[in-house]
Parts: C-alpha cells; sequence; structure tokens
C-alpha cells in the first residue's frame, strides 16, 4: 500500500549509458514532481507534471526527460549519463497544484555513474 | 546567495533538552512555509506548516518572522528518535514549486 513507489531503488551505471527511473503514486493527486538530491544533501526540482502536463521545467540538462503516461506515473529517462548525474532523485505528488499543499515522496532512487 | 539557507550543523542535543535553530529566505514574495525532516537515506517527510501567527505540533514550535524574512523550529524534551536532518521549505505564490533549504542535522544523545 506504498503511496509513492519507484524502482529501482539502487542504480549503478556506466558514463554514456541510458537509463530509466519510474515512479507511480496511488494517491490520486493530480501533480508529480521529480527532484534531484545531490552529495551536499540539497534538493532541487527538476520537473513537474500536472494531469499529464508539463509545468515545470527547472534549467535541467536535455539529457534528462521526464514522461507522464497517466496521471499516476512520472518516469525519468536519462541519455547519456554523466558522472555529476550521480545523486538520488526523488520523485513526489501533491493534490492539485496549489499553495500549501503538502508533498509527499517516494523512498528515492540512488543512482551512481562510473 | 541562497533561495533558502539553513546552519547545517549538527546541533548535539542532550536528550530532553530544547534545541532551536532557524532557516532565512530571499524571497519576500514567498508564501508557504513547511519544515521537513529527512531521517538518514530516507526520503523527506512533512513535519509541519509553518502559520503566520506560528503554530505547536507537540513538543515542536514554529514561528514565521516575515519582516526577517525567516523561519524557526523549535524542539523541546528531545527525543532519540529526533535526530534527523530538518529541512526548510519555502514555496512561491505561483506555481507548486518548493524550494529546499540544505537543511540542519540534529543529532540527539544519551
Amino acid at each position: 500500500d506504498t503511496a509513492v513507489s519507484q524502482t529501482p531503488k539502487y542504480l549503478v551505471t556506466q558514463m554514456g549509458n541510458d537509463k530509466s527511473i519510474k515512479c507511480e503514486q496511488n494517491l490520486g493527486h493530480d501533480t508529480m514532481y521529480w527532484y534531484k538530491q545531490d552529495s551536499k544533501k540539497f534538493l532541487k526540482i527538476m520537473f513537474s507534471y500536472n494531469n499529464k502536463e508539463l509545468i515545470i521545467n527547472e534549467t535541467v540538462p536535455n539529457r534528462f526527460s521526464p514522461k507522464s503516461p497517466d496521471k499516476a506515473h512520472l518516469n525519468l529517462h536519462i541519455n547519456s549519463l554523466e558522472l555529476g548525474d550521480s545523486a538520488v532523485y526523488f520523485c513526489a505528488s501533491s493534490q492539485e497544484g496549489g499553495q500549501g499543499r503538502e508533498q509527499f515522496f517516494g523512498p528515492g532512487t540512488r543512482l551512481t555513474v562510473l | 546567495r541562497k533561495e533558502v539557507e539553513q546552519d547545517p550543523g549538527p546541533f548535539n542535543v542532550p536528550e530532553g533538552a530544547t534545541v532551536a535553530f532557524n532557516c532565512t529566505y530571499s524571497n519576500s514574495a514567498s508564501q508557504s512555509f513547511f519544515w521537513y525532516r529527512q531521517d538518514c537515506r530516507k526520503e523527506p517527510k512533512l513535519l509541519m506548516s509553518v502559520y503566520s501567527s506560528g503554530n505547536e505540533d507537540g513538543r515542536f514550535t514554529a514561528q514565521l518572522n516575515r519582516a526577517s524574512q525567516y523561519i524557526s523550529l523549535l524542539i523541546r524534551d528531545s527525543k532519540l528518535s529526533d535526530s534527523a536532518t530538518y529541512l526548510c521549505v519555502v514555496q512561491k505564490a505561483a506555481g507548486n514549486k518548493l524550494t529546499f533549504g540544505g537543511g540542519t542535522r540534529v543529532l540527539v544523545k544519551p
């Protein structure tokens, strides 16, 4: 009965590879997000989707491409992985956009690029 | 200057003591404020929202000072289980984007 789930939990890969991380939420929320938490622990938003539409796209290399097949899923595909992509990636969801909405986070995907 | 700044700590707190720490934000148009808690190698979870008049949730008290653009968190009667990183989070008026501080690490020791 996990609210926000991500797969895989750990991902170790070589530079230059392409990988995907999947996220699903069963909370019935309309908005989903991808965050990156780097080694210094800063959590930064990358993308936000509301009802499958992209609403936030921070300055992220275009090697990162989110895809939302439906409002319960938001996947992240990364092309040509670089060393600097190593981080923990968190998916989150919240009720329809507005002020003061709690965001629920998935358990994170720890990506290591060698 | 970072949008949301926090003292990274760690704050070493004896069990049962009180600890307080602040967070400053740079955007005066910020509308909503939160404290999230993140345990080691876990995801962030909402601890409490911060309201203009200040609010309390059990042993936790949050305050907002809009004039000086900071929020604070006070933990009374600290428990070992309070050991975590506390993330200050600010939300702007437009959209749902949350901006996180780097976190303040609290270690409660017996």
